[in-house]
């Protein structure tokens, strides 16, 4: 999946423990977008992150979610108190910039967070 | 929001006919892109369109921007059983400004079965 690196792949939580899920853009992308994947569904935007700046949240529950893109290290998109609906894939895709026609984003190879 | 609506939802085929999938949307995007899905993995990119009216063909594959910028079309020719898949179209909205914008919508995916 062109280099964007997802970990952990899976991981199993408790309701009420938190989740930290952690993306590693492609080398030279500064543009990090988180989705999250139902069971036999498209893909839904969450958050759009540049590096140290949070674009666009439209997509994100306003409760227990949050995303970070520090300006060292990984994002991470933070799940506290997780229920069992936050049972899901969430992916996160790259970019070189945005804003032009050439910002294709490529996918990590997912999370997949089950919520016992 | 901004809806996709990909059909049809799943195909099964033999190995050797040529599939056909589409997009189409009540809004306008700017960019269309086409991934494929397998089980347990990110989506992979396959095509990229830019331009409406553009035609482009990865190996057996062939992908259409519709003239409208409201549709897109995926062709899959002389299909082999590795083709087998979830097939999802993408699209970048026009914001304001009139440049694409990182918020991808997805289509609800073609699952594609091919029998050998």
């Amino acid at each position: 999946n062109a280099g964007v690196m997802q970990n952990p792949r899976h991981l199993v939580r408790r309701r009420g423990q938190e989740a930290r899920l952690r993306c590693s853009p492609m080398k030279g992308h500064s543009h990090v977008y988180w989705y999250r994947q139902l069971p036999e569904e498209g893909l839904k935007f969450m958050v759009y992150l540049q590096k140290e700046n949070i674009i666009d949240e439209s997509g994100m529950p306003k409760e227990r979610f949050s995303a970070e893109f520090p300006k060292e290290g990984p994002s991470i998109l933070r799940i506290q108190q997780v229920v069992r609906g936050d049972s899901a894939a969430y992916f996160c895709a790259s970019s070189p910039y945005a804003g032009g026609f050439t910002d294709t984003q490529y996918f990590g190879p997912g999370t997949r967070l089950t919520v016992l | 929001g901004q809806q996709l609506n990909q059909s049809p939802q799943s195909m099964f085929i033999q190995e050797g006919e040529d599939v056909s999938m589409n997009c189409t949307s009540s809004s306008i995007f700017n960019t269309w892109l086409w991934y494929k899905q397998d089980p347990g993995e990110g989506p992979v990119l396959l095509i990229a369109l830019y331009k409406a009216g553009e035609l482009t063909s990865n190996g057996r594959l062939t992908a259409q921007f519709g003239i409208t910028r409201k549709d897109s079309f995926l062709n899959i020719s002389a299909s082999i059983p590795s083709d087998v898949g979830i097939y999802f179209c993408a699209g970048l909205p026009r914001n304001a400004g009139g440049t694409s914008y990182g918020k991808l919508t997805f289509g609800q995916g073609t699952i594609l079965t091919v029998h050998p």
